[in-house]
């Protein structure tokens, strides 16, 4: 069936740091990608998307693309900030019914 | 635009209890799911609903149930509530027939069974 593997946490960076955060999946057909960030005590807010392969999503300086032979989306950002400390996850939808999460990866970022 | 609201937003019952929560949907969309996040875990799908039946289903047991109304808020209902149901509960909206698959997520509801 479909699934999810992201890399596991914790993870901890300085500011300005570069970020990587692996994700890679399993899934039949041409799935849509997915990355949510989850702020403590709060829901699932989307921070970027990707719908068909070599497509880049993007969103507040955070990046993935979409590889197909690779089967992967990782996430990506040049300098992180304190700010960016949360809770990343990993997902995909076939249908847009059922989502696939990953387990999280938590990352800190310390000033 | 009202984004996706849940009530409430804690909640503590006891093993063998019944427990109701709910999920107002965004503005415009027209499909509710309901997901299941245990603590230090990723979200499992429970159930989605559209046109107020059932549209897909994770492996979850039948004391989870579930309704949609006809403005598209939702219920999520669960029997006999087990230890291991302790959980934050979300529910996402979205909208068939749309141009995005996307779900967009409310804050949660924290369940402690105790």
């Amino acid at each position: 069936g479909d699934s999810v593997t992201q890399m596991e946490g914790p993870v901890t960076l300085s500011e300005e740091a570069f970020l990587t955060i692996n994700c890679t999946y399993t899934a039949t057909g041409y799935p849509s990608l997915f990355w949510y960030v989850q702020y403590p005590g709060e829901g699932l807010q989307l921070l970027l998307k990707a719908t068909k392969a070599d497509d880049k999503g993007s969103n507040k300086g955070f990046e993935a693309t979409y590889r197909k032979e690779t089967t992967s989306f990782h996430l990506e950002k040049g300098s992180v900030q304190v700010s960016d400390s949360a809770v990343y996850f990993c997902a995909l939808t076939n249908t847009g019914n059922q989502f696939y999460f990953g387990t999280g990866t938590s990352l800190t970022v310390i000033p | 635009e009202t984004g996706v609201t849940q009530s409430p937003t804690h909640l503590i019952k006891t093993r063998g209890q019944q427990v109701t929560l709910r999920c107002s949907s965004q503005s415009g969309h027209n499909t509710v799911s309901w997901y299941q996040q245990a603590l230090g875990q990723g979200p499992q799908f429970i159930f989605q609903y559209y046109r107020e039946e059932e549209n897909g289903r994770g492996n979850f047991p039948p004391r989870f149930s579930g309704l949609q109304f006809p403005n598209y808020s939702s219920e999520l209902n669960v029997n006999a509530l087990e230890l291991d149901d302790s959980a934050l509960y979300l529910c996402a909206s979205s909208l068939i027939g749309g141009q995005s698959n996307e779900q967009f997520f409310g804050p949660g509801t924290r369940l402690t069974v105790l």
